[in-house]
């Protein structure tokens, strides 16, 4: 069946590097996605791959896609107090050549310490 | 409007009553979702509209749940009979079209089944 895995915490320091993993189950999607949730708040998307990429990179995010494990990271650089949140994997199985609905991990918690 | 708009955003009811969420989503997107965030979980999909095509209600926990969907905009979930396990956030998205890469979420309904 469909599911996405993820840790559920991270704690690293102020100024290093944070990765945060997933693994996922659908070889169809099309994309996958990393969302970001600040407490309180709705889920905002942070970046997005398409399948047919190993990587992306965009400012201080860095995502990495293995098809073959069907395993995806995003890779924060020079992390900040700002970053903390919960990071949520997502996945678009494509049915018949059309996405259907967002299937989503449980999120990592990300924490920053000073 | 400018974003996906929820009402209400807060939400105490009695067990055993009904309870309707609505979900404006940005105007001229065909698709919509629902989704479940209980406490310390991921997000559970409830429910996925795309332009004229029939629901994906495949998520939906139980009959006591139902959406509609009206004029291809606003959208409403229904809980009848709410139930304590029925307390979490509900969250709706939008999306431009079932190819566009961006799903855009409202703040959510916080529901509290007392």
């Amino acid at each position: 069946g469909e599911d996405v895995e993820q840790s559920l915490f991270l704690s690293v320091r102020e100024g290093d590097s944070s990765v945060i993993n997933c693994t996922y189950t659908d070889s169809s999607s099309t994309y996958l996605y990393w969302y970001k949730q600040e407490p309180g708040a709705g889920l905002q998307l942070l970046t997005y791959i398409f399948s047919n990429m190993d990587m992306k990179q965009d400012q201080r995010l860095t995502v990495l896609l293995n098809k073959k494990d069907k395993h995806l990271s995003l890779r924060i650089a020079d992390t900040q107090t700002g970053d903390s949140a919960i990071y949520f994997c997502a996945e678009s199985p494509n049915y018949g050549g059309s996405q259907g609905n967002l299937i989503f991990g449980k999120g990592t918690k990300l924490s920053v310490k000073p | 409007g400018a974003g996906v708009s929820q009402s209400p955003s807060n939400k105490v009811t009695e067990k055993g009553k009904d309870v309707e969420l609505r979900c404006d989503p940005i105007s001229g997107h065909t698709a919509l979702y629902w989704y479940r965030q209980s406490l310390g979980q991921g997000l559970e999909f409830l429910i996925y509209f795309q332009g004229n095509s029939a629901p994906d209600k495949s998520g939906l926990p139980s009959d006591r749940f139902s959406a509609e969907r009206t004029g291809g905009s606003v959208s409403t979930l229904t809980i009848q009979r709410t139930q304590q396990e029925d307390s979490a956030v509900y969250l709706c998205a939008s999306n431009r079209d079932r190819r566009n890469t961006e799903a855009f979420f409202g703040q959510g309904t916080r529901l509290t089944v007392v």
